[in-house]
């Protein structure tokens, strides 16, 4: 059974980078029919996609966030990362990490449990 | 303001039938396949349906999805209580090369 877990800091001040790593285990990232994203959910809001890649570095990304996102992979190690910089408070969110299908529509078929971060000084 | 349309709140009696519209575009639903997914009460989002009216294993068959040009709806037949969640559409908006969500519907099962 594939799982996804991230991990990171929970607490991070205004104008620094935001630095999430999600350790796929069950499954390999190296797999040519998936992509794997991210996703993030302010408290008490609805869902908003960051970005996405797959095992040879092919990456897409939220036009609002794309200036201050950047998704890696680490296929030796199964993890792929997220680095989001220059965060404030509207960045505070749960952050989720998911296995993204390619292809024509992009479901999101396994995700992580999701990890709280708080911007704040 | 999400790019996909979704009402805010629905709501039916247990055993009743209930369905959510997801309105787009051309350049999203009209192009490309719709999933949806459930998030309970503190939980993470899980995927409902795929690729318009596909059902992962284990989704009881309760729960089905439709597409029609630029819209798609879930239907959800005979309402448990333990259906009350937040139900999310999501496609990939060809124009912006980016998967985009629905603001999310709250189904509330009276």
């Amino acid at each position: 059974q594939l799982q996804l877990q991230e991990s990171g800091p929970g607490l991070v001040k205004p104008s620094e980078t935001l630095s999430l790593t999600c350790t796929v285990s069950g499954g390999s990232i190296s797999s040519s029919t998936y992509f794997w994203g991210w996703i993030r959910q302010p408290p008490g809001k609805g869902l908003e996609w960051i970005a996405t890649i797959n095992y040879s570095g092919r990456t897409y990304y939220s036009p609002s966030l794309k200036s201050r996102v950047t998704i890696s992979v680490d296929t030796p190690k199964n993890q792929f990362s997220l680095k989001l910089s220059s965060v404030t408070a509207s960045d505070t969110a749960v952050y989720y990490c998911a296995r993204q299908s390619s292809g024509s529509g992009s479901y999101l078929d396994y995700w992580g449990q999701g990890t709280l971060v708080t911007v704040s000084s | 303001q999400f790019v996909l349309t979704q009402p805010p709140s629905v709501s039916a009696a247990p055993g009743q039938k209930v369905t959510i519209s997801c309105s787009g575009s051309s350049s999203n639903i009209g192009n490309s396949h719709v999933s949806w997914y459930q998030q309970l009460p503190g939980t993470a989002p899980k995927l409902l349906i795929y690729e318009n009216d596909k059902r992962p294993s284990g989704i009881p068959d309760r729960f089905s999805g439709s597409k029609s040009g630029t819209s798609a709806t879930l239907g959800i037949t005979g309402l448990q209580t333990g259906d009350e969640a937040d139900y999310y559409c999501e496609t990939w908006e060809n124009s912006l090369s980016a998967a985009v969500f629905g603001g999310g519907t709250k189904l509330t099962v009276l």
